[in-house]
């Protein structure tokens, strides 16, 4: 199973819209609505933003919303506070209980 | 609030096994599933498979003839051991808890290098 595409880094403005895409395939991705994000500040443990696809865990920010096309799934971040710099990954259901990541996306705010 | 805490060895030599163990506090360990994930130094990170609190287990397979976990509800951990490992297998390793999920709750993670 390979590795979900990741754009290596986007950045932003603080107050501008940032949106980080997940290309998958229609074996994982497009197959089930079980697409998570999760954000990793340096040297601390990955955070989950988004759980199947659009839901945010409760205390995560509004500003973080999650979606879906076909193949690939999105994490889009409004309203960019400096806060918000750090590693973002998606992870994705695969079939034959198999979980996927993605390559890993660096935010940068401006 | 759940809290997950990795321990072992942080230094395993090649051809050995990795034994990690998850504790578990302020929650139960039944009736979750309990992942384990490492993150390479490179950053990009592996689900490792996954064990439920009835000691079901599934692995990926790539790991698979390798990797062994098991749960002991009586002292709340879950057991991860990974053997014949190589400098690859050099990684930040965490265990993870599954409510909504995937990967809702995470330890700290534990730095473990395969080095002679």
């Amino acid at each position: 199973q390979s590795a979900l595409t990741q754009p290596a880094s986007v950045s932003g403005s603080p107050g501008q819209s940032i949106t980080i895409s997940c290309i998958g395939t229609s074996s994982d991705v497009g197959s089930y609505n079980l697409v998570a994000w999760y954000q990793q500040h340096p040297g601390k443990a990955p955070k989950m933003m988004i759980y199947e696809v659009t839901k945010r865990p409760s205390g995560v920010s509004n500003r973080f919303s999650g979606s879906k096309s076909g193949n690939t799934a999105s994490l889009t971040i409004s309203g960019l506070q400096a806060e918000d710099e750090a590693d973002y990954y998606c992870a994705s259901y695969a079939g034959s209980i198999i979980y996927v990541f993605g390559t890993g996306t660096k935010v940068t705010v401006l | 609030q759940v809290q997950l805490q990795e321990s072992g060895p942080g230094l395993v030599k090649p051809s050995g096994t990795l034994s990690l163990t998850c504790g578990v506090s302020g929650g139960p360990i039944n009736g979750y599933y309990w992942s384990w994930i490492r993150q390479f130094p490179g950053k990009g990170l592996e689900w490792i498979g996954y064990i439920y609190s009835s000691g079901t287990a599934h692995y990926t397979p790539s790991l698979k003839s390798r990797v062994t976990m098991s749960v002991d509800t009586s002292k709340n951990e879950v057991s991860l051991i990974l053997t014949s490992v190589s400098a690859a297998d050099t990684a930040i390793y965490y265990c993870a808890r599954d409510v909504t999920g995937p990967f809702d709750n995470w330890g700290q993670g534990t730095l473990v290098t395969v080095s002679s």
